[in-house]
């Protein structure tokens, strides 16, 4: 079946450090890719996504590109900040299903220390 | 536009009771889907309504159901209540527009259940 998985964590950081959560998947066909983001006692928030292999997709000074050969979808940023301590979640949707059914990897820990 | 609401947001149960949780999804979204968060067992899907029928389901005991309503509006039951079903019950909608394409899902703040 589809899986995901993602980098041990916690990963703690100093501001402006550069980030990389490495997220890799397995799956049959074509699926969606997704980083969602979870601020404690919240739910969860899109981050970002991207449906075909090579694209990239970036939000925030987030950005992660489809690889179709090594099945992964890496999350970078180029200079963290306190506020983007939060758990980050690698996710994907598959291609062939009707409907709208999203795998999860473990999750991420961040914090970012001022 | 108003996000995915979800009532209540937290909820004390005791062994053996139910429980209803409430889901109203984005103004215009056709389908949603409920998510079980856990700390050992992390997201699980648990399944996904679009227009009043089940469409997916995840792999839960029976004892875990759920429905939608024609104005998509949705509800998750457990009944039989067990220590292990305390968890962040998510609630996810999107718009599902068509069948095949994997519509980005929006999610709600939750609705945490502490099972004593």
């Amino acid at each position: 079946g589809d899986s995901v998985t993602q980098m041990e964590g916690p990963v703690t950081l100093s501001e402006e450090a550069f980030l990389t959560i490495n997220c890799t998947y397995t799956a049959t066909g074509y699926p969606s890719l997704f980083w969602y983001v979870q601020y404690p006692g919240e739910g969860l928030q899109l981050l970002l996504k991207a449906t075909k292999a090579d694209d990239k997709g970036s939000n925030k000074g987030f950005e992660a590109t489809y690889r179709k050969e090594t099945t992964s979808f890496h999350l970078e940023k180029g200079s963290v900040q306190v506020s983007d301590s939060a758990v980050y979640f690698c996710a994907l949707s598959p291609s062939e299903d009707s409907g709208s059914r999203l795998t999860f990897g473990e999750g991420t820990q961040l914090t970012v220390n001022p | 536009k108003a996000g995915v609401t979800q009532t209540p947001r937290y909820l004390i149960k005791t062994r053996g009771q139910q429980v209803t949780l409430s889901c109203s999804p984005i103004s215009g979204h056709r389908s949603v889907s409920w998510y079980q968060q856990t700390p050992g067992q992390g997201l699980q899907f648990l399944f996904e309504y679009f227009s009043e029928t089940q469409r997916n389901k995840g792999n839960f005991p029976g004892r875990f159901s759920g429905r939608q309503f024609s104005n998509s509006r949705s509800e998750m039951n457990v009944s039989t209540l067990e220590l292990g079903d305390s968890a962040l019950y998510l609630c996810a909608s999107s718009l599902a527009r068509t069948s095949g394409w994997a519509d980005t899902q929006y999610f709600g703040p939750g609705t945490r259940l502490t099972v004593l």
